[in-house]
């Protein structure tokens, strides 16, 4: 099974900037890994952010954005607030029927 | 109002089986493909298993593919994982997300332990 892996953890400054990356054990991530980007917060479900690469949910804010970057997918976040701070995850499918999450990024907002 | 709310979680033995269900309200249950998600205590999001709309196609993850069963009754809005054999390492909380488009339940905790 194919090993999803994100940075452990990452620190931004209020109002900074901060890319958030994921990779695939089985080479480059491509938009055939329909990329997801999920939120967690302490005690709460996961939400979902990102969909396919680069879409938002209406409740996914602004200053969050997907994208592929040097054959990973990546989350950047853009004038970080101090509710961003949080662990995010990353989900690649694999053949479209098997999917595996990254370790998680935990974010500092500080 | 989309809902999705697990139940089933508990204290099991090592060897013992239990049922999690999913029920869900808010929309047509039916049109959609389901997951199973676990997250073992301070750990990471791990995907359990999938189910497509009609029940008719399933997927899991290897590490618990031959022990647990995904399934659903579409009548009842309700997913349901049959976990069977269960070892240690299968305590977590485990939620139901619908296809991945943002909705998941809230979790249900499986403790297994002696």
């Amino acid at each position: 099974q194919a090993v999803v892996t994100q940075e452990p953890s990452l620190t931004v400054s209020p109002g900074g900037t901060v890319t958030l990356t994921c990779g695939s054990s089985t080479g480059a991530v491509t938009s055939g890994h329909y990329p997801y980007w999920f939120q967690q917060k302490p005690g709460q479900a996961p939400r979902t952010l990102i969909y396919d690469t680069s879409n938002k949910h209406s409740w996914t804010p602004a200053r969050f954005s997907g994208s592929l970057l040097g054959g990973k997918a990546a989350l950047t976040l853009s004038g970080a607030q101090p509710e961003d701070e949080a662990e995010y995850y990353c989900l690649l499918s694999y053949s479209g029927d098997l999917w595996v999450f990254g370790g998680g990024t935990k974010l500092t907002v500080l | 109002e989309v809902q999705l709310v697990e139940s089933g979680g508990g204290l099991v033995q090592p060897g013992g089986s239990l049922r999690l269900s999913c029920a869900a309200s808010g929309f047509t249950f039916s049109s959609y493909w389901m997951h199973w998600v676990r997250q073992a205590p301070g750990k990471g999001l791990v995907w359990v298993s999938r189910i497509n709309s009609d029940g008719s196609s399933t997927s899991y993850a290897d590490s618990v593919k031959g022990r647990f069963t995904i399934s659903r009754d579409n009548a009842k809005n309700t997913l349901y994982l049959q976990m069977n054999s269960l070892r240690a390492e299968d305590t977590a909380v485990y939620y139901c997300a619908r296809d991945w488009d943002g909705y998941w339940g809230q979790g249900t905790l499986v403790t297994v332990s002696s």
